[in-house]
């Protein structure tokens, strides 16, 4: 039922591999965030945006990057790959407002050999 | 944690007994949410509560709110197979960051 996509939903690359995560929500949200969490740990915020053109850096320090240009699109890229980025990546939207719940994307699993 | 732990790490329970979970976050809240993650997959909105608010329900959802000990506790009535999941609580802070807690893994054999 959910209405925000991910691809790829699994991802394993070399090293040195600039590689971007698609996410894309239908629901006009103009919030949209990216969250990144290890097999069985918490998430952790890397990146969010209030709308286009809008990105913030989260609460954990990432080397990734992201861009808004369109209200639907907040594809995230890594410039250069590597084991450390081995992780899940969740990307999520919401409607202004606080009284909200997010909408989640299933996911990319993303290993880096 | 970034904001705050869930108890207990696990569990393990039979069909139609209850699960409880609890919640507790470090800072002022502007509202409290429960999520359930299936198997590594995305996070599914369950029920949010507002910080003015004591106690909500859904279905057989319960949520507690008790912003002076600043935690929270989920109920789940008559479980499931199906409700065999990791829940995480989500704190609303700033306005505008949602920031998630360490989960609970809650597994329901028939």
């Amino acid at each position: 039922e959910a209405d925000i996509y991910q691809t790829p939903r699994y991802l394993v690359i070399g090293t040195g591999k600039k590689i971007t995560l698609e996410c894309s929500q239908t629901m006009g949200h103009d919030k949209m965030y990216w969250y990144q969490q290890d097999p069985g740990m918490e998430l952790h915020l890397i990146h969010y945006s209030y709308g286009v053109n809008s990105t913030e850096k989260g609460d954990l320090s990432s080397e990734s990057t992201v861009s808004r240009i369109r209200t639907e699109h907040f594809p995230l890229t890594l410039e250069s790959a590597r084991p450390s980025h081995t992780s899940q990546y969740l990307c999520a939207s919401s409607e202004s407002g606080r009284d909200y719940g997010y909408t989640f994307g299933s996911g990319t699993r993303l290993t880096v050999v | 944690s970034q904001q705050g732990e869930e108890d207990p790490q696990a569990l393990s329970i039979q069909e139609g007994e209850n699960a409880t979970m609890n919640c507790s976050y470090k800072t002022s809240i502007n509202n409290l949410q429960w999520y359930r993650q299936n198997s590594g997959r995305g996070l599914v909105h369950l029920i949010l509560i507002r910080s003015n608010e004591r106690e909500k329900h859904s279905g057989r959802l319960r949520v507690t709110l008790d912003t002076s000990k600043k935690s929270s506790s989920l109920l789940i009535t008559a479980s499931r197979a199906a409700d065999t999941a990791s829940y995480f609580c989500a704190t609303l802070i700033k306005g505008h960051k949602l920031i998630f807690g360490t989960g609970t893994r809650l597994q329901v054999f028939p």
